[in-house]
C-alpha cells in the first residue's frame, strides 16, 4: 500500500480538463513539495511537475499543479490523446526519511 | 545526462542481486544530486530503494534497508546496488535514477531515467 492515495484511474474527452489528485500526511505532502511524473507503457517515467508546480522545460502549459494542506492536485487542460498515460507524485517523507510515491493513476482520453 | 542499468535479468530465490548504472553526462561526484534506484513491479506503482549524496551519504526505504546496500565507483562514474536474499515478491523494473533535490528532504525531482532493467526472481 502507496503511502501517497491516488485514484486508480480518471478518464475524459479531448479538449476536457481533467484533475488528478494525489492525498498524503503532515510528513509528507503537509511539510514538503510535490513532484508529478507521466509513464508511457513501457516506457521510463518523466517528469511532468517539480517542486508542486514549476514545470521542466519542454512541459506544455497545459499542465499545472497546486498543493493544500495534505493533497496536491495535478490539472491538464485542453485533454489530448497523447496524453493517455500513467500518472505517479511523489514526494519526501519525514517521518520515514525517504521518498515515498503515489500508487499511480491511469488516464483514458475517451 | 544518461544512466544506464546493467545487471542479471532472472534469478533464483535467496541469491543476490547486483546491478550497475554507468552515468554518462554528468559526474557522481559533483554537483547537488541524489543518485537513486527506484523499481517499479509490473502494472503496479513506484517503489524508492535509495540513494546517495554526491557526498557520500546514503539513505535507505526502511522497508528495505535490511538488504539493501547502495555503493558508487567515482572512478569508474558508477553506482551499484545489492539486494541480499531476493525473493518472487523483488521481481520488478529496476530503474536508476538521478533526483536534483538540492539537498536531504528536498522536494524529489526525478529528471534523468535509465531505461530500466528487469529482474525476475524465480522461486
Amino acid at each position: 500500500q502507496s503511502a501517497l492515495t491516488q485514484a486508480s484511474s480518471v478518464s475524459g474527452t479531448p479538449g476536457q480538463r481533467v484533475s488528478i489528485s494525489c492525498s498524503g500526511s503532515r510528513s509528507n505532502i503537509g511539510n514538503n513539495g510535490v513532484s508529478w511524473y507521466q509513464q508511457f507503457p513501457g516506457k521510463a517515467p518523466q517528469l511532468l511537475m517539480s517542486r508542486t508546480s514549476q514545470r521542466p522545460s519542454g512541459v506544455p502549459d497545459r499542465f499545472s499543479g497546486s498543493k493544500s494542506v495534505t493533497s496536491a492536485s495535478l490539472a491538464i487542460t485542453g485533454l489530448q490523446s497523447d496524453d493517455e498515460a500513467d500518472y505517479f507524485c511523489a514526494t519526501w517523507d519525514d517521518s520515514l526519511g525517504g521518498v515515498v510515491f503515489g500508487g499511480g493513476t491511469k488516464l483514458t482520453v475517451l | 545526462v544518461q544512466l544506464q542499468e546493467s545487471g542479471p535479468g532472472l534469478m533464483k530465490a535467496s541469491e543476490t542481486l547486483s546491478l550497475t548504472c554507468a552515468v554518462s553526462g554528468a559526474s557522481i561526484s559533483s554537483g547537488n544530486y541524489h543518485w537513486t534506484w527506484i523499481r517499479q513491479p509490473a502494472g503496479k506503482g513506484l517503489e524508492w530503494i535509495g540513494h546517495f549524496y554526491t557526498t557520500g551519504s546514503i539513505d535507505y526505504n526502511p522497508s528495505l534497508r535490511s538488504r539493501v546496500t547502495i555503493s558508487f565507483d567515482t572512478s569508474k562514474n558508477a553506482f551499484f546496488l545489492k539486494l541480499v536474499s531476493v525473493t518472487a515478491s523483488d521481481t520488478a523494473v529496476y530503474f536508476c535514477v538521478r533526483n536534483s533535490a538540492a539537498f536531504y528532504g528536498a522536494t524529489p525531482s526525478f529528471d534523468s531515467w535509465g531505461l530500466g532493467i528487469l529482474v525476475t526472481v524465480s522461486s
